[in-house]
């Protein structure tokens, strides 16, 4: 029930395309979800995050959508650049406890020139 | 922008020795975390700290990791008798408070690997 599913493994995109990378969790006390980027050798950096009591948050190109009767999140980097080539990791936690954060698997995405 | 920093980055050990990572938190942050990751995998919890005391460990965080603050800033985590499947990339974060800010700032990681 502490899981936390990410999907695609792996993801190529198009300069320019639009990279969608999707979360799925499963313990209802989770209330917050936030999207962590992390480049080769370095660690996790915030990108943006969710509460679940809206349905979209939107920063720049990254926006996070949240279906809360799914217990499902998802990533949408719009006009995706090199640059956003890196590992990218879905989380959940509860804030009402220790904050502690649940990652997913990861998702590495290669964005081609 | 104050920054989590961690050292050393990279700690070479033989199996069996002890080993100390230190964590500087950004001040004034009082929530306290060691996460780990092993290479190619996901970033799994091991242990928060608030107030002094560890508040939540996971199964991994066993009888040989024990973390502390030494002086009141510095963080560590400290693993007695490291094995080969210890090695791994360790991260501190920390975050202000809790209740509805929850951003866990991370530092660059300590790279370890046990022979």
């Amino acid at each position: 029930q502490q899981q936390v599913k990410q999907s695609p493994q792996s993801l190529i995109v198009q300069k320019g395309g639009i990279s969608i990378i999707n979360c799925a969790y499963e313990n209802t006390a989770f209330d917050y979800f936030p999207w962590y980027q992390q480049f080769p050798g370095k660690g996790p950096a915030l990108l943006i995050a969710i509460r679940p009591d809206v349905s979209e948050k939107k920063e720049g190109r990254f926006t996070i959508s949240f279906n809360k009767s799914a217990k499902q999140f998802s990533l949408h980097i719009m006009d995706s650049q090199p640059g956003d080539s890196a590992t990218y990791f879905c989380a959940a936690s509860s804030t009402s406890n220790t904050g502690k954060l649940i990652f997913g698997q990861g998702t590495t995405l290669q964005v081609k020139p | 922008e104050p920054e989590v920093t961690q050292t050393p980055s990279h700690q070479v050990t033989q199996m069996g020795q002890e080993v100390i990572l230190r964590c500087v938190p950004i001040s004034n942050h009082l929530y306290f975390y060691w996460y780990r990751q092993i290479l190619g995998q996901k970033v799994e919890f091991l242990v928060s700290f608030y107030n002094n005391e560890i508040s939540e460990k996971s199964e991994i965080f066993d009888d040989q990791f024990s973390v502390e603050r030494p002086d009141g800033s510095n963080f560590t985590l400290k693993i007695r008798s490291t094995k080969l499947e210890d090695s791994a990339m360790y991260f501190c974060a920390n975050k202000r408070r809790g209740g509805s800010l929850n951003e866990q700032f991370f530092g660059p990681g300590t790279r370890l690997t046990v022979l």
